[in-house]
C-alpha cells in the first residue's frame, strides 16, 4: 500500500496570502496518478487537480499542482475566504489511498 | 446535471448487515466505473471498493476482509454495497463516486454520502 503523508497538518494563513501544501508518497507513484481534493465541513470532497497538475473543470488557475516521484504539492495563490477547508491528496493506482489531510484555516 | 445519490445508511447493531445504494443520473452510467469510499467521523478518507462499468470486475480495500460486496444494475442506474458483519469501526459516511475507469483516473464527482453508524 502506498502511504501518503501530508504536511503541515494545519496551515494558518490570511486571505490574500499564498499557500503550499505538501504530500509525500512512501514509494514512487505509478504514472502521474496523484489528485488533490478540497473538502468543506459537512460536504463531499471536490476534485481540484488530477494527473499531478491538471485542473479539474471550473477550478480557477489560482490552484496549481506539481511534483513527481514521491514529492507533490498543491499551491493556492491569493487565498480567498472560500478556500479555507481541508485538502486531501489521493493516489489512484490499483489500491487507492489518501493523505490524512491538511486543514487550511484563517 | 450529474447526480450521485447514496441511500440506505442508518444505525445498525454490531454483527448485522446493511445495504447501501448509489443512484446515478446525468451521465452515461453504464460506461463509468463506480467507487465507494468512506470517512469515519472527523477522520480521513478510505477507499472501500470499485466496480467496472459492466460489473464484471470488482476490487476491494484490504481492510474489509471479504465482509463487503459491490454490485450494480445498469438497467436501474444503481450500484449497491452490501455490508456484512458490521463492526463499530465501520461507522462512517459512505460516498459513491464515478470515474472513467476503475484505476488510473481520479473520481471526478462524489455524492453527498450516507451515514452508517454501528452501535449497540
Amino acid at each position: 500500500e502506498i502511504v501518503l503523508t501530508q504536511s503541515p497538518a494545519t496551515l494558518s494563513l490570511s486571505p490574500g496570502e499564498g499557500a503550499t501544501l505538501s504530500c509525500r508518497a512512501s514509494q514512487s507513484l505509478p504514472s502521474r496518478y496523484l489528485a488533490w481534493y478540497q473538502q468543506k465541513s459537512g460536504q463531499a470532497p471536490r476534485l481540484l487537480i488530477d494527473n499531478v497538475s491538471r485542473r479539474a473543470t471550473d477550478i480557477p488557475d489560482r490552484f496549481s499542482g506539481s511534483g513527481s516521484g514521491t514529492e507533490f504539492s498543491l499551491t493556492i495563490n491569493r487565498l480567498e475566504p472560500d478556500d479555507f477547508a481541508v485538502y486531501f491528496c489521493h493516489q489512484y493506482g490499483s489500491s487507492p489511498t489518501f493523505g490524512q489531510g491538511t486543514k487550511l484555516e484563517i | 446535471q450529474v447526480q450521485l445519490v447514496e441511500s440506505g445508511g442508518g444505525v445498525v447493531q454490531p454483527g448485522r448487515s446493511l445495504r447501501l445504494s448509489c443512484a446515478g443520473t446525468g451521465f452515461p452510467f453504464s460506461r463509468r466505473a463506480i467507487h465507494w469510499f468512506r470517512q469515519a467521523p472527523g477522520k480521513g478518507l478510505e477507499w472501500v471498493a470499485v466496480i467496472s462499468d459492466d460489473g464484471n470486475s470488482k476490487y476491494y480495500g484490504d481492510s474489509l476482509k471479504g465482509r463487503f460486496t459491490i454490485s450494480r444494475d445498469n438497467s436501474q442506474n444503481t450500484v449497491h454495497l452490501q455490508l456484512n458483519s458490521l463492526r463499530p469501526d465501520d461507522t462512517a459516511t459512505y460516498y459513491c463516486t464515478k470515474a472513467f475507469t476503475m484505476f488510473g483516473v481520479a473520481s471526478d464527482y462524489w455524492g453527498q454520502g450516507t451515514l452508517v453508524t454501528v452501535s449497540s
